[in-house]
């Protein structure tokens, strides 16, 4: 069975800081995937890594993906109260057609 | 682009009633749709898996009788949660693939509440 473990679950930090979360699992991911979710809405797509060792930039998000491809982390440079949410990780299950197992997600609030 | 409609965003009914709750892709074809279950603060959990022209494959422990799924066109699948109760009470997301290896584009969720 491929999980994948997300830390921490909660995360409240002031506007301003700085802060990392992760994404792990001990299997192989061919990708993985960040999505950021707000309440009552579908999740968005922010990354897909591939690569092991790839860095991604999106503006002040930062997402690496592990040299063996098990796990993969989101850091925050100066988080914004828009930076808010339920941040998922999600990555295809093997030989499943396109599904996605997702972690259990990390809640992010940023304190104006 | 690719932009996937849910409806409706939210339904309060009784229980007993059958509920049917619509996934459209607006502007491409999706061979394969994907309905999901979230509770509060969780993750989402796939129920079953929607492709155009045949049947619809549930993940193990989801009752198929119960959440029936209609994938009628390559723009439209349906699931109707029959004869809901207020455990059925959830946050319902379809996604939506263009074909292989393509991303999930993800709709905005329907909030079901029986009463």
């Amino acid at each position: 069975t491929q999980l994948l473990e997300q830390s921490p679950q909660f995360l409240s930090i002031q506007e301003g800081e700085n802060l990392t979360v992760y994404c792990n699992s001990s299997s192989v991911f061919s990708s993985l995937q960040w999505y950021r979710q707000e309440p009552g809405e579908g999740p968005v797509l922010l990354v897909t890594v591939v690569t092991g060792g790839e860095v991604k930039k999106l503006k002040r998000l930062t997402f690496q993906f592990g040299d063996a491809r098990k796990d993969s982390s989101l850091h925050i440079t100066a988080a914004q109260p828009g930076d808010t949410g339920l941040y998922l990780c999600a990555g295809p299950r093997t030989g499943a057609n396109s599904k996605l197992t997702f972690g259990k997600g990390i809640t992010l609030s940023v304190r104006p | 682009g690719a932009v996937v409609s849910q409806h409706p965003s939210w339904v309060i009914c009784k229980s007993g009633t059958s509920v049917k709750i619509e996934c459209r892709s607006l502007d491409f074809q999706a061979t394969t749709m994907f309905w999901y279950r979230q509770f509060p603060k969780q993750s989402l959990m796939l129920m079953a898996t929607s492709n155009e022209g045949s049947k619809a494959t549930y993940e193990q422990g989801v009752e198929k009788d119960k959440f029936l799924i209609n994938h009628a066109s390559l723009t439209l699948s349906t699931l109707t949660v029959t004869s809901a109760h207020p455990e059925d009470s959830s946050f319902y997301i379809c996604s939506a693939m263009a074909g292989p290896n393509q991303p999930q584009h993800f709709g905005d969720g329907t909030r079901l509440s029986i009463l």
